[in-house]
């Protein structure tokens, strides 16, 4: 069964430092693979997304993701992290039948110190 | 453009009581539709989906349940609520056309706190 692991509960940087966010997929064929990202009390926006192709995606915000079929990873990164991306981010895989279905990780919150 | 639409925003119920929540998505024609719940700093949990008018699946056996009257309309409800069906609750489309590529849009939600 396809499933999604992101280890990280929480993970706190300094503004202006890198990011990294881990993110680890079961699927036996190409992935389709989504970032999303929550701030509290809000919906969830994409912020991108994997199908084919270069494994080296760009998203908004400035951030991108790197699809790695080797280590079953597709972790999200940005080189310098400003307070406003502190949330809640998402990693998953799409279901592969008729359904269309999302299946998500636990989510890894982000809090970023002055 | 394509917007998703959810209401009310914010609800307090007390226990027992009923509970109707909507979602409309506008600008598309024939979405596949998504509740999803959101327990206080859990993840995201799948209740119904539907590709259709009047086709519902559901996910999670409880006392919730989905309905599709319209093809951009989808309500979520109970009879009767109980404690544990607080949180926040998305909604969420994906366009039917095969280029989209299965990629979800989610509303901006409804936090529902039943006391």
């Amino acid at each position: 069964a396809q499933s999604v692991t992101q280890p990280d509960i929480h993970i706190t940087v300094s503004e202006g430092a890198s990011l990294e966010l881990r993110c680890n997929y079961s699927y036996g064929a190409t992935p389709y693979l989504f970032w999303y990202v929550q701030s509290p009390g809000q919906g969830l926006q994409l912020l991108l997304k994997y199908f084919s192709g270069d494994t080296l995606v760009q998203g908004i915000k400035g951030f991108e993701a790197e699809f790695k079929r080797s280590q079953s990873s597709f972790n999200l990164r940005k080189p310098s992290v400003h307070w406003s991306d502190a949330a809640e981010y998402f990693c998953a895989v799409v279901r592969m039948d008729s359904s269309y279905k999302l299946i998500f990780g636990s989510g890894t919150r982000l809090l970023v110190r002055p | 453009s394509q917007t998703i639409h959810q209401w009310p925003a914010t609800l307090v119920q007390p226990v027992g009581s009923p509970l109707s929540l909507e979602c409309t998505v506008e600008g598309t024609s024939n979405p596949n539709l998504y509740w999803y719940r959101q327990a206080a700093g859990r993840g995201l949990q799948l209740l119904f989906y539907s590709v259709g008018i009047g086709q519902i699946s559901s996910e999670v056996p409880q006392n919730l349940s989905a309905s599709r009257p319209q093809d951009r309309q989808f309500i979520l409800s109970s009879k009767k609520l109980l404690l544990s069906d607080s949180g926040f609750y998305l909604c969420a489309w994906v366009p039917p056309r095969a280029g989209a590529r299965y990629e979800q849009y989610f509303g901006p939600g409804t936090r529902l706190t039943v006391t």
